[in-house]
């Protein structure tokens, strides 16, 4: 079982659609992450918030939008996708400050875009 | 440019065999190294970590690293493998400080032939 949870597991909609990923931990991170991960590829950073603010935006599209409404929540809201946004999104969430602490990943939620 | 290299694409092993994954790594200052494994439809599992100190680095399900400095390398290794460790395997390494990114590889699938 992994600390970080995730929901929905899989989702699958239309390219006017507006859907929300959403992701919870309570272990106490004051940092999480949310990543895109194409098949067989290595994730690729998105969001960073630290303390509940956004500190890294690795300039993603306004189709997606973060949030982070507590310390243990985590939410991406989707509007307006496009296929190439198909993929599996993964959160993670970590210690801030403490560079030699692994992040910790949940299972994703699958997104297909039709 | 800070990176890490996975220069094998797929690794094939007989169950019982030893075996290796191997990375590279170019970073400036003291590396944090990761390994992290990833099953089919789940997230990345965090594996084991090198922050200093003893160049050998022990981890979960019988794996083990060695950090090598001089040749700015961190492989993966376990003595006899198992057709259960069959999955993909990413290296990383952490920047911390302002910039608190994880870097990973690209990946190497490792496949256990029984």
């Amino acid at each position: 079982d992994t600390e970080v949870t995730q929901t929905p597991k899989h989702l699958v909609m239309g390219m006017t659609n507006k859907k929300s990923l959403k992701c919870e931990q309570h272990m106490g991170h004051r940092a999480m992450y949310w990543y895109k991960q194409k098949a067989k590829k290595p994730p690729e950073l998105m969001f960073v918030y630290s303390y509940e603010k956004l500190s890294i935006n690795e300039s993603v599209p306004s189709r997606f939008s973060p949030e982070c409404p507590n310390s243990s929540l985590l939410n991406l809201h989707l509007h307006a996708l496009q296929p190439e946004d198909s993929a599996l999104y993964l959160c993670a969430s970590s210690q801030t400050g403490v560079s030699n602490q692994p992040q910790h990943f949940g299972d994703g939620t699958r997104l297909s875009i039709l | 440019a800070q990176s890490v290299a996975q220069p094998e694409d797929q690794v094939n092993v007989a169950e019982g065999n030893p075996l290796t994954v191997k990375c590279t790594y170019s970073v400036s200052g003291n590396p944090y190294l990761f390994w992290y494994v990833q099953y089919p439809n789940r997230g990345l599992q965090f594996l084991l970590k090198y922050i200093t100190g003893d160049n050998l680095v022990k981890g979960s399900y019988g794996f083990e690293a060695e950090f090598n400095k001089s040749q700015t390398s961190f492989h993966l290794k376990k003595p006899s493998a198992l057709v259960s460790d069959s999955a993909l395997y990413f290296c990383a390494v952490r920047l911390g400080g302002r910039d608190d990114k994880i870097i990973f590889g690209k990946g190497t699938r490792l496949h256990i032939l029984p």
